[in-house]
């Protein structure tokens, strides 16, 4: 079993929809969790953290499930400019410590 | 804000050339990653280093190498470049209380 597993996608949708993405992992030790977006041949850079409480940042609320080892992030009002690869990424060690695992990432179009 | 650079955007190098791809933050941040992304297979570890002087194999350390003689600077090596190491290459530095990682721009690397 992969370590951290996404749908590849596309998602595609329109303008103003609501969509969310979900990703598993593997290893229940995994300390901390997050969400990066990545544009068309740019480097990733960190969307927003995952708590176990939930959180949200605007439009994005992630979500974490530890018992059923999944996380989730719902976008609402969808924009142009959200269009991307959303990669799942989880660290096992947790701190500074350690590497990230990440996923392959869903894409996601949104089309006016 | 906090940067990490890497030296070249675009590089194209021949088979059985030696290459060097350099890294450097400004965060002294005692974590660096070297990873390669290609389509379909996501993100993969090379090599990663936690201080100076030190580094760690990834997934797919063969042939490559790395150096860590300063803080700031992490270089990976291609000792002889084959055409199966085009790819793009990213660099990254972990943030404090494992917030993520910072990454570089990215190289993308054609080798003929």
């Amino acid at each position: 079993r992969k370590e951290v597993e996404q749908d590849p996608g596309p998602f595609n949708v329109p303008e103003g929809a609501t969509v969310a993405f979900n990703c598993t992992y593997s290893n229940s030790a995994s300390q901390s969790f997050f969400w990066y977006r990545q544009d068309c041949r740019k480097e990733p850079k960190l969307l927003m953290s995952v708590y176990s409480s939930g959180n949200e940042d605007g439009r994005f609320t992630a979500q974490l499930n530890r018992a059923s080892q999944y996380i989730s992030l719902l976008i609402r009002d969808s924009k142009l400019s959200d269009s991307a690869t959303y990669l799942c990424v989880v660290n096992i060690y947790g701190g500074s410590q350690g590497n990230l695992i990440f996923g392959k990432g869903t894409k996601l179009s949104v089309k006016p | 804000d906090v940067k990490v650079t890497q030296s070249s955007r675009y590089l194209v190098k021949r088979t059985g050339e030696k290459v060097f791809l350099e890294c450097v933050q400004d965060m002294d941040h005692e974590n660096m990653f070297w990873y390669r992304q290609d389509p379909g297979l996501g993100l993969r570890l090379i090599y990663f280093s936690y201080d100076v002087k030190m580094k760690e194999k990834g997934d797919i350390p063969e042939g490559y190498s790395v150096s860590r003689e300063k803080k700031e600077r992490f270089s990976l090596i291609l000792e002889s470049a084959s055409t199966n190491q085009t790819s793009m290459y990213l660099c990254a530095s972990i943030t404090s209380r494992g917030r993520g990682y910072t990454f570089g721009s990215g190289t993308r690397l054609t080798v003929v």
